[in-house]
């Protein structure tokens, strides 16, 4: 299985703040990994898929990129409602794996 | 798009099986995969598995695959996940998900989740 390292498992920032998450997949999953947002008691929420692709209306501060198996997603300026927890999801491979998750605090 | 409509909350006893169901409206199931997700609470989320009612064909993560079943009712667009020989562990938010675009692997469509508790 595809195994997915995630860092850093929580970080603390200020509205404002650029804010990074990144993922290393275990394997060669080219561009083939998705990034979610799960807020307290919702549903995760679709925000980048293949790596960069933006979803349709999500804000343009949330990004992605790749190099290689290292995956970054990007807050260019966190807002109150960024706060989450946020994973990455690869689908290169059956069976598909999410990180650990991220939680982003204020 | 096809909107995804899940089963109420479940709670079982160790040992027996849950059935839940997932429901898409405003579309055919047909042209979906349908992926079911768990959520043990305060834990990320895990992958149990994929229903591809195109193919009648599924895909399920290696530890669940002795004991989870996947089906779809194409004429009731009801796709539905049975797990066996439950324990405290299984206890979880269950989600199916699936495709908002061409990328079958991103899950832009969710159901509301059902929750399933296990215990004696």
């Amino acid at each position: 299985d595809v195994q997915i390292t995630q860092s850093p498992s929580s970080l603390s920032a200020s509205v404002g703040d650029r804010v990074s998450i990144t993922c290393q997949a275990s394997q060669d999953i080219a561009k083939e990994l998705n990034w979610y947002q799960q807020k307290s008691g919702k549903v995760p929420k679709l925000l980048i898929s293949d790596a960069f692709n933006l979803e349709t209306g999500v804000p343009a501060r949330f990004s992605g990129s790749v190099s290689g198996t290292n995956f970054t997603f990007t807050i260019t300026s966190l807002q109150t409602e960024d706060i989450a927890t946020y994973y990455c999801q690869q689908y290169a491979h059956l069976p598909f794996t999410f990180g650990p998750g991220t939680t982003v605090h204020l | 798009q096809v909107q995804l409509v899940q089963s109420g909350a479940e709670v079982k006893k160790p040992g027996s099986s849950v059935k839940v169901s997932c429901k898409a409206s405003g579309g055919s199931l047909s042209p979906y995969t349908i992926n079911w997700v768990r959520q043990a609470p305060g834990q990320g989320l895990e992958w149990v598995g994929r229903f591809i009612p195109l193919l009648d064909m599924a895909n399920y993560a290696h530890k669940f695959q002795d004991r989870v079943t996947f089906v779809a009712d194409k004429s009731t667009n009801t796709a539905s996940m049975e797990l066996n020989s439950l324990t405290s562990e299984d206890t979880a938010t269950y989600y199916c998900a699936t495709r908002s675009s061409g990328n079958f692997g991103a899950f832009g469509i969710w159901g509301q989740g059902t929750k399933l508790i296990v215990s004696s």
